[in-house]
């Protein structure tokens, strides 16, 4: 089945700071999400981008399809970014999506 | 977007018996999956919930093990049965119309003593 893999495994950042995270996958894909899931456990939808450029506020995702990456930009990070980031994508053999490992972050204040 | 509930919200079992979680959509959606998450891990699909017939489970789950029922376009369960300390995890339930964007619950966190 279609491999998902997410850098870096950890990252910590001071407030304020930008990064990247990157999500490779191993074949060509209907679809690709990124979430967040805070520190309570609640997933959060933040981009559904197959391909493409989304922004949203702080937060912007590019995914090229062809080259089979995605990333995701924080900028100007704060503390209440902190968790743990998922890709997850759907292979074009079904509808199953399947997640990557995750990125963990930690904004200090 | 889907608006996704999951009761109960959190449990603590003691080994041998089961328990059903259930999962409410506020519309009606064509898939609904169930995943797990193990302390400090990534989510692992468990299964597919087929409305109407029954679950297609991913390797490494069985239906005898986690039996799953859907009876509409809007409701699923999950149980987990003879439950071990091993099965202590969060379990999702998740939902998606087609091949579109896809929507999580809060999950339910399960303690198997």
């Amino acid at each position: 089945g279609i491999q998902v893999e997410q850098s870096p495994p950890d990252l910590i950042l001071q407030e304020g700071a930008n990064s990247t995270l990157r999500c490779n996958f191993s074949d060509s894909v209907n679809n690709l999400q990124w979430f967040h899931q805070n520190p309570w456990g609640q997933l959060i939808n933040l981009f559904y981008i197959p391909s493409g450029t989304k922004q949203n506020g702080r937060l912007s995702a590019t995914t090229v399809a062809t080259e089979r990456y995605s990333l995701l930009y924080i900028s100007s990070s704060q503390t209440t970014d902190s968790g743990v980031y998922f890709c997850a994508v759907e292979g074009t053999g079904g509808f199953k999506t399947i997640f990557g490992a995750g990125t963990r972050l930690f904004v200090k204040a | 977007s889907a608006v996704i509930s999951q009761k109960p919200s959190r449990d603590i079992c003691q080994r041998g018996t089961s328990l059903t979680i259930q999962c409410q959509v506020d519309s009606q959606v064509t898939m609904m999956f169930w995943y797990r998450q193990q302390p400090g891990q990534s989510l692992t699909l468990i299964a597919t919930a087929n409305q109407g017939s029954e679950a297609t489970y991913e390797s490494g789950f069985v239906i005898d093990k986690f039996p799953i029922s859907r009876p509409n376009l809007t409701f699923s369960t999950l149980t987990v049965s003879n439950m071990s300390p091993e099965d202590s995890s969060i379990y999702l339930c998740s939902a998606r119309e087609g091949r579109n964007e896809q929507f999580f619950g809060p999950g339910t966190r399960l303690t198997v003593l």
